[in-house]
C-alpha cells in the first residue's frame, strides 16, 4: 500500500510568490496533519483534519497560510504570499482513527525554498 | 519553558553499548508518549510508543516512562551504526486531542 504521497518534493520560489503544497493521505486514514521542520524550531504542528474537517489550526504562523481538505484523499498547503522565513521543510502526515494513541505516518516532505 | 525538552547532543555512542535517550515534558496530564526516528533528509518515522509508567521493550529498543518525574526515555541496546540518526520525542499533551507537540530532537552518532 502507498504511503502519504506529497508533491512537490522540491520548490523553490521568489519571495512574493504563491506557493502551493499538496498531500495524498493514506487511504482509509482520517485524520490529516501538516508539520513544518527548521533547524531553529524543530517540527512544528501547524494544522490538522479529521474527516476532512480543520480540527485545531493554532499553529498556522498567519494569514499568509492557509489548508483546506476538500475530500479524504487529498488536502493543499498553501502560502501567499510566500517570504524567506517561510523556507523550511513540510511535512504531511496521516493517522487511521484520530485517536491520542494512534500512529502518525509522514510523508517524505517538500523542501521549500523562498529566495 | 519549553513543553517537551530533549538534549540536542549530538551524542556519540561506541558500536555494541547502550544508547540512552532522554526526553521531559511539561504538561502532567499528558498521556501518550512517541520516539520517532529521523535519518538526514528523511522523514520522521515511529519506533517506540509508551501510555504507562515503566518499561516497553521491543527488540533493541526499551522506553522507559515516569509520569511522576515527567520524564520519559529510550534505551537502545547493542547499537549499530544504522542506528545512527535524530531522535525525536512526541508528546499528546492533551488525553483525547490528536495533537502532538516535538522535542527538537537528539542527534545520536554510533561510532564504529
Amino acid at each position: 500500500d502507498a504511503g502519504v504521497i506529497q508533491s512537490p518534493r522540491h520548490e523553490v520560489t521568489e519571495m512574493g510568490q504563491e506557493v502551493t503544497l499538496r498531500c495524498k493521505p493514506i487511504s482509509g486514514h482520517n485524520s490529516l496533519f501538516w508539520y513544518r521542520q527548521t533547524m531553529m524550531r524543530g517540527l512544528e504542528l501547524l494544522i490538522y483534519f479529521n474527516n476532512n474537517v480543520p480540527i485545531d489550526d493554532s499553529g498556522m504562523p498567519e494569514d499568509r497560510f492557509s489548508a483546506k481538505m476538500p475530500n479524504a484523499s487529498f488536502s493543499t498547503l498553501k502560502i501567499q504570499p510566500s517570504e524567506p522565513r517561510d523556507s523550511a521543510v513540510y511535512f504531511c502526515a496521516s493517522s487511521l482513527n484520530g485517536g491520542a494513541v494512534d500512529t502518525q505516518y509522514f510523508g517524505p516532505g517538500t523542501r521549500l525554498t523562498v529566495l | 519553558q519549553k513543553e517537551v525538552e530533549q538534549n540536542s547532543g549530538p551524542l556519540s555512542v561506541p558500536e555494541g553499548a547502550i544508547a540512552s535517550l532522554n526526553c521531559t515534558y511539561s504538561d502532567r496530564g499528558s498521556q501518550s508518549f512517541f520516539w520517532y526516528r529521523q535519518y538526514s533528509g528523511k522523514s520522521p518515522e515511529l519506533i517506540m510508543s509508551i501510555y504507562s509508567n515503566g518499561d516497553k521493550e521491543d527488540g533493541r529498543f526499551t522506553a522507559q516512562l515516569n509520569k511522576a518525574s515527567q520524564y520519559v526515555s529510550l534505551l537502545i541496546r547493542d547499537s549499530q551504526p544504522s542506528d545512527s540518526a535524530t531522535y525525536l520525542c512526541a508528546v499528546n499533551l492533551n488525553f483525547g486531542n490528536e495533537k502532538l507537540t516535538f522535542g527538537t530532537g537528539t542527534r545520536l552518532t554510533i561510532i564504529p
